[in-house]
């Protein structure tokens, strides 16, 4: 079946310092699957933050960036310079075949400190 | 405004008894879900509903049922929970077509004791 592989946490980085959350994915109904990322900010239900639909492009939103690499099967999420309000849960996930189904990583907890 | 609504937030059952969560959503999406997460897993899904009385198991349906008499409402029934079925569940909806969002609830938070 399908599986994504995500940097485990809890990762903890300080204010103004750059980021990189790994995610690589392997998709067997599918060569290419469609790929996200979600957030889950305390108290409150996943959102989406990005999300590629075509191999090779990238994604970006509120700072953040991911690029969809088949050659690797990756999908890393970057952002340059982080704030204390990015501290949440990071998803990565997949979409392939007619259904709809998303299939998740296990999640990444980031701690941004002042 | 656009919403998933998950109620209660907070639960608290013995072993055995029998567990109600609800989900509802304002989007007349026909597509819900129902996920459950544990730490250092990601969500699995429990089962899909496509639309009223349309429903099917996702990866992780034993010890479950769901209910959906109503577009916006979906329901997971727990019969006589157990203790490993402690976890967060996370009710979703999304239109039916392919690469749509999901719209995901807050999350209950279920311990069986």
């Amino acid at each position: 079946g399908d599986s994504v592989t995500q940097t485990e946490g809890p990762v903890t980085v300080s204010e103004s310092e750059s980021l990189i959350i790994n995610c690589t994915y392997s998709a067997t109904s599918i060569a290419y699957p469609n790929l996200f990322w979600y957030v889950r900010y305390p108290g409150e239900g996943l959102q989406l933050l990005l999300k590629v639909i075509t191999a090779g492009q990238k994604g970006s939103s509120r700072g953040f960036e991911a690029t969809y690499n088949k050659e690797t099967t990756s999908f890393h999420l970057q952002k340059a310079s982080v704030q204390e309000s990015d501290s949440a849960v990071y998803y990565c996930a997949l979409v392939s075949g007619s259904f709809n189904k998303l299939t998740f990583g296990a999640g990444t907890r980031l701690a941004v400190c002042p | 405004d656009m919403k998933v609504t998950q109620m209660p937030r907070y639960l608290i059952k013995r072993m055995g008894e029998n567990v109600l969560l609800e989900c509802g959503q304002d989007m007349s999406h026909e597509t819900m879900y129902w996920y459950r997460q544990d730490p250092g897993l990601g969500l699995q899904l429990i089962y899909i509903s496509y639309d009223v009385d349309s429903n099917s198991e996702g990866d992780i349906p034993k010890g479950y049922r769901v209910s959906r008499k109503k577009r916006e409402h979906f329901s997971l029934i727990l019969d006589s929970a157990k203790t490993n079925q402690t976890s967060v569940y996370f009710c979703a909806s999304s239109p039916p077509t392919a690469n749509s969002d999901y719209t995901f609830g807050s999350g209950t938070r279920l311990l069986v004791i």
